[in-house]
C-alpha cells in the first residue's frame, strides 16, 4: 500500500527553524517528483516546493524563497523541507505530495509560528 | 503565474443531485489538471488526474472533463459522503497553483 508519512511539524518561535519530513513506501519514489503544500488555518490549499526525482531540480513559491530548502534522500525513501526564519504566515499544515497523476498525499503535520 | 478560478465557491445540493463545479486557467494549460475532495480536518484524496483520468479505487460517479482553459468536475448522484470542499489544481507549469475550493454543502 503506498503510503506518505509526514514528522516534524510543531510550535516554533517567528524566525525559528523546523525541519519537516516525509517518509514513502508502497511506490517508486526515487523515479518521481514530490512536492510540499501546505494549508493554513480555515483556508485554502497552496503549493510551496517540488523536487524532482534526482533532486537535481527544485522549485519554490516566492512566499518562502529564500527561507524554505526542498531535498530527499532516495535512499532513505525521505523527503524533507528545511524551513528557516519562520514567520506567522507561515502557521499551516504541510503536506507532501506525490506528483497529481498518482496522487498520493500524506496526512499532513502541523507547523504553528507563534511568540 | 496560473491563476485557477473556480466556481460556485460554495453550493448547496440534495442527496441524488447532479452536481458541476469548474475550473478556469489563466492560460492554457492542456489537461495537466487535477482534482481534489478534501474533509474538515483531513488531507485532500485525489479524484481525477489529467483532467478526466479517474484516480483509483473512485467511484464511477465522479467525472472529469475540459482540456485548454476550461474546467469541469461533475458527480452525478450526490451522496451524503460526498459533502466536502473540492479542489482544482494546475500542474502544467511552476509555480503550481489551486482553485480557491468549492464547499458542497448539504441543501
Amino acid at each position: 500500500e503506498e503510503q506518505l508519512l509526514e514528522s516534524g511539524g510543531g510550535l516554533v518561535q517567528p524566525g525559528g527553524s523546523l525541519r519537516l519530513s516525509c517518509a514513502a513506501s508502497g511506490f517508486t519514489f526515487g523515479s518521481n517528483t514530490m512536492k510540499w503544500v501546505r494549508q493554513a488555518p480555515g483556508k485554502g490549499l497552496e503549493w510551496v516546493s517540488s523536487i524532482s526525482g534526482s533532486g537535481g531540480n527544485t522549485y519554490y513559491a516566492d512566499s518562502v524563497k529564500g527561507r524554505f530548502t526542498i531535498s530527499r534522500d532516495n535512499s532513505k525513501n525521505t523527503l524533507y523541507l528545511q524551513m528557516d526564519s519562520l514567520r506567522a504566515e507561515d502557521t499551516a499544515v504541510y503536506f507532501c505530495a506525490s506528483p497529481s497523476r498518482m496522487g498520493y498525499w500524506g496526512q499532513g503535520t502541523l507547523v504553528t509560528v507563534s511568540s | 503565474d496560473i491563476q485557477m478560478t473556480q466556481s460556485p465557491s460554495s453550493l448547496s445540493a440534495s442527496v441524488g443531485d447532479r452536481v458541476t463545479i469548474t475550473c478556469r486557467a489563466s492560460q492554457g494549460i492542456s489537461n495537466n489538471l487535477a482534482w481534489f475532495q478534501q474533509k474538515p480536518g483531513k488531507a485532500p484524496r485525489s479524484l481525477i488526474s489529467a483532467a478526466s483520468s479517474l484516480q483509483s479505487g473512485v467511484p464511477s460517479k465522479f467525472s472529469g472533463s475540459g482540456s485548454g482553459t476550461d474546467f469541469t468536475l461533475t458527480i452525478s448522484s450526490l451522496q451524503p459522503e460526498d459533502f466536502a470542499t473540492y479542489y482544482c489544481h494546475q500542474y502544467n507549469a511552476y509555480p503550481l497553483t489551486f482553485g480557491g475550493g468549492t464547499k458542497v454543502e448539504i441543501k
